[in-house]
């Protein structure tokens, strides 16, 4: 059974750092790319940022690019996302999720995790 | 970014009724539309891939269809577990776009 246990929201004031983890278990970790989520409270669902099964391709919304890293550790089965520079409108819950390939292209999540909670206010 | 906007906004339906969500794209993504259900609380669930392929274990209460840049979610006989929000996504081209979701609520 595909698992995907995010951990690490936090509330965090205005120009403050968090990092997100996501532990897989129950498919082949390194095999599958993975990717971030986020839904902001009451509205709809943004994609924010997208890495390959092996960690060499990355994508990011523009919304976050320049501010959040996606990255992944194969051998831990575990993604991050490292948000800095955080504002008011980074507020969401965030979603880890699994795609159904492993490489950066036209594909869908078919998993997603129960998410982890980040607020961003002073 | 291709801009997906979903029709209606809230639909109210009886159980045992039909629902039919619309979904458009403002530019073509061929066959790469998915879409996903949340019920509240919960984390979002794939149901159809491929604009038409149910994921494992959707029933066949549901279905997809469509293509290029009109797209329709249809529930036949809904269920109570049936109410939800439900939202499409393109994944033609980056990035990623969801549409702004539709509600699907008891009548």
């Amino acid at each position: 059974e595909v698992q995907l246990l995010e951990s690490g929201g936090d509330l965090v004031q205005p120009g403050g750092s968090l990092r997100l983890s996501c532990a897989a278990s129950g498919f082949t970790f390194s095999s599958y790319a993975m990717s971030w989520v986020r839904q902001a409270p009451g509205k709809g669902l943004e994609w924010v940022s997208i890495i390959s099964g092996s960690g060499g391709s990355t994508y990011s919304a523009d919304s976050v690019k320049g501010r959040f890293t996606i990255s992944r550790d194969n051998s831990k089965n575990t993604l991050y996302l490292q948000m800095n520079t955080l504002r008011a409108e980074d507020t969401a819950i965030y979603y880890c999720a699994k795609d159904k390939t492993g490489v950066v292209a036209a594909t869908y999540v078919d998993y997603w995790g129960r998410g982890t909670l980040v607020t961003v206010s002073s | 970014e291709i801009v997906m906007t979903q029709f209606p906004a809230t639909v109210s339906v009886s159980p045992g009724e039909r629902a039919t969500v619309s979904c458009r794209a403002s530019q073509s993504v061929g066959s790469n539309l998915a879409w996903y259900q949340q019920r509240p609380g919960q984390a979002p669930r794939l149901l159809i891939y491929g604009a038409s392929t149910r994921a494992t274990g959707i029933p066949a209460r549901i279905s997809g269809s469509g293509s290029g840049k009109e797209f329709t979610l249809t529930i036949s006989s809904l269920q109570s577990e049936d109410f939800a929000v439900y939202y499409c996504q393109q994944y033609n081209n980056w990035p990623r776009t969801f549409g702004q979701g539709t509600k699907v609520e008891i009548k």
